[in-house]
């Protein structure tokens, strides 16, 4: 039962153009939504997080929307740039249950084309 | 500032074996996690360590155990090696925030042959 579904396993984009990755979640107990880039055999980098209560969250070049009654969040990237090229992962928090567990979706590797 | 830190980076063992990996968190973080990447079952929740307890475990057998020390530093163990546990093991490390996420060290990467 995956809890987590990251639909699209891979997206190209041209640089300078926005990079749209999405995410649907079933567990309506999470509060927080978090996304990692990820470079091959590296760990997960934290890019940015949502809080269950807001619907927007910005930082930089990275944007991140909530949809609480779809059940629903995408990241957006603008400008994209080839440097973000890596795997990306949602990854939600039921921080209520007492522990900050990450359920880690399968991910999107995006590819920046120069 | 030091990152999180694992040991050794890559490792090889055999069927039956058994493994110990070491991880050294942030200075000042106190919860731990371990996480198992594999291609077929991607990022996959191991244990989480908070103040030496374990609070909270995933779906993994027996064979697979952690601890973590007085200083924040953790361990895993996996006894009786399987083909099958041949990943990428993760630490990661937090201040015990949500929002702020977890930080994740490099990895180790286990090859059971």
């Amino acid at each position: 039962d995956q809890q987590v579904k990251q639909n699209s396993p891979s997206l190209s984009v041209q640089e300078g153009r926005i990079s749209i990755l999405n995410c649907d979640y079933t567990n309506s107990m999470f509060d927080y939504f978090l996304w990692y880039k990820k470079y091959p055999a590296e760990g997960p980098t934290f890019l940015i997080s949502i809080s269950s209560i807001k619907d927007k969250n910005e930082d930089g070049r990275f944007t991140v929307f909530l949809n609480k009654s779809a059940k629903h969040l995408s990241l957006h990237i603008v400008p994209s740039q080839p440097g973000d090229s890596a795997v990306y992962f949602c990854a939600p928090v039921q921080s209520g249950a007492g522990s900050y567990q990450l359920t880690f979706g399968k991910g999107t590797k995006l590819s920046v084309i120069p | 500032k030091a990152g999180v830190t694992q040991t050794p980076r890559y490792l090889i063992k055999t069927r039956g074996q058994q493994v110990t990996l070491s991880c050294s968190p942030i200075s000042g973080h106190r919860s731990v996690s371990w996480y198992q990447q594999t291609p077929g079952q991607g990022l996959q929740f191991l244990f989480e360590y908070f103040s030496e307890t374990q609070r909270n475990k995933g779906n993994f057998p027996g064979r697979f155990s952690g601890r973590q020390f007085s200083n924040s530093r953790s361990e895993m163990n996996v006894s009786t090696l399987e083909l099958g546990d041949s990943a990428l093991y993760l630490c990661a490390s937090s201040r015990d925030r949500a929002k702020d996420g977890y930080t994740f060290g490099s990895g180790t990467r286990l090859t059971v042959v």
